[in-house]
């Protein structure tokens, strides 16, 4: 399958411990976005990298929040100290550098924040 | 707040009607995408519509854009049950470095 994946497909964790999440881009896209759904939303924006440079992050990305792209391929997503309101979805998109318009999505992660 | 915002909420046909879903946005875009989301699963990309273009056709989507209304229609024809799912407009903004802002969705059933 070389399609985006992520890892694990579903966290089940405890408030205040923390979690790391793991997306494995298209080879060779050089654009990662990760965004996170709650429950009846759509996707909302976090960050995004082009290539290991992390250019923009949204005001949800709070100071729990960190993403890494060390070597421009796969990415990181660490939330510490996890509450209860950081149960969702977390999505994982990327795109190439010929075509930054489409974006390819991930099967998302599902973190439960007990 | 999301940019989009799709019509209806909820949208029930039976097999081999089609399916006419709305999205209304408020500032500048680049383009306009809608995608797929089967139940706790990722998103599909269905079909991109840039800020100059009317209309696109792909299989059995067909989108339009009207600017002016800031506002953009999706209609599946002749649906199956296995269109059944959520499906989102999003927005790419002018200088929004190609992010998206996705509306909250739109159900839909199609029956058997």
């Amino acid at each position: 399958d070389t399609g985006v994946s992520q890892d694990p497909r579903h966290k089940i964790t405890k408030r205040g411990q923390n979690v790391t999440f793991r997306c494995d881009p298209i080879s060779e896209h050089n654009r990662l976005y990760w965004y996170r759904q709650t429950l009846g939303q759509g996707p909302e924006f976090l960050t995004y990298f082009q290539n290991e440079a992390q250019l923009e992050k949204s005001r949800l990305l709070s100071d729990r929040f960190s993403a890494e792209r060390p070597k421009g391929s796969f990415s990181t997503l660490e939330i510490q100290r996890t509450e209860q309101g950081d149960s969702a979805m977390y999505l994982c998109a990327s795109t190439p550098e010929t075509d930054t318009d489409t974006q390819y999505f991930g099967p998302g992660t599902r973190l439960t924040v007990l | 707040s999301q940019q989009g915002e799709e019509d209806p909420q909820a949208l029930s046909i039976q097999e081999g009607e089609n399916a006419t879903m709305n999205c209304s946005y408020k500032t500048s875009i680049n383009n306009l995408q809608w995608y797929r989301q089967n139940s706790g699963r990722g998103l599909v990309h269905l079909i991109l519509i840039r800020s100059n273009e009317r209309e696109k056709h792909s299989g059995r989507l067909r989108v339009t854009l009207d600017t002016s209304k800031k506002s953009s229609s999706l209609l599946i024809t002749a649906s199956r049950a296995a269109d059944t799912a959520s499906y989102f407009c999003a927005t790419d903004l002018t200088g929004a470095n190609s992010k998206l802002t996705f509306g909250k969705g739109i159900t839909l059933s199609v029956r058997p």
